[in-house]
């Protein structure tokens, strides 16, 4: 049974430049989750959807980030213009319906900007 | 808001010593308990997890009691191995929240 999708795994790209990351989660989630971790914040959640919509988006750090899901089965999550201190480890995570349901994690992308 | 902490890393145990790992939280409600462990260049994967007081989640040797007097749940494991090296990530959610996670304790285990 496939587990939640990510891709790129590594990005590595210059400063100003539009960075593109994307999901795919377990098939039957209805819930999708952006986290952001980092060694000084740890893990954040950046924003969350659920049947497609988003739902609560007030972990994006700025107007520089947007997210989309445009379908059940994908997910993005965008900066542009991207910076230096974007530099992190983003997770996306999916879960059945309900906020207490376990949630399955993706290995990430490990974001470097130069 | 619903809160967890969780005690402050790194330990660093002996191959078959005993593993503890504190965590309490803040909520309100009864919220759900959950703990999560992070392999090196892993995502998160749930480890275990109580729904209810006095609730024992167990997996892979690892347990945690769901103590509603004290708002804790501590993450216990009778004898560790090297393989268990890894981030492990108290979490709640009160239902009508999304996870609340702390911030993570290193666990390195040296043969």
């Amino acid at each position: 049974d496939a587990g939640v999708i990510q891709s790129p795994r590594h990005e590595v790209t210059e400063m100003g430049q539009e960075v593109t990351l994307r999901c795919k989660p377990i098939s039957g989630h209805n819930s999708l989750f952006w986290y952001r971790q980092t060694m000084m914040r740890g893990l954040e959640l950046l924003i969350y959807f659920n049947n497609n919509v988003p739902i609560d988006d007030s972990g994006m750090p700025e107007d520089r980030f947007s997210a989309k899901m445009p379908n059940a089965s994908f997910s993005t999550l965008k900066i542009q213009p991207s910076e230096p201190r974007d530099s992190a480890v983003y997770f996306c995570a999916s879960s059945l319906t309900g906020l207490d349901q376990p949630q399955h994690f993706g290995d990430g992308t490990r974001l470097s900007i130069l | 808001g619903d809160s967890v902490t969780q005690m402050e890393g790194p330990v660093t145990l002996s191959e078959e010593a005993f593993l503890t790992i504190n965590c309490t939280y803040t909520a309100t409600g009864y919220p759900s308990l959950f703990w999560y462990v992070q392999y090196p260049g892993e995502g998160l994967q749930l480890l275990l997890k109580a729904t209810k007081a006095d609730d024992k989640g167990s997996n892979k040797g690892f347990e945690a009691t769901y103590r509603k007097e004290t708002t804790s749940f501590h993450l216990e494991k009778g004898s560790v191995q090297v393989s268990d090296s890894a981030v492990y990530f108290c979490a709640l959610s009160s239902g009508n929240t999304p996870l609340v996670f702390g911030k993570g304790t290193r666990l390195s285990v040296i043969a």
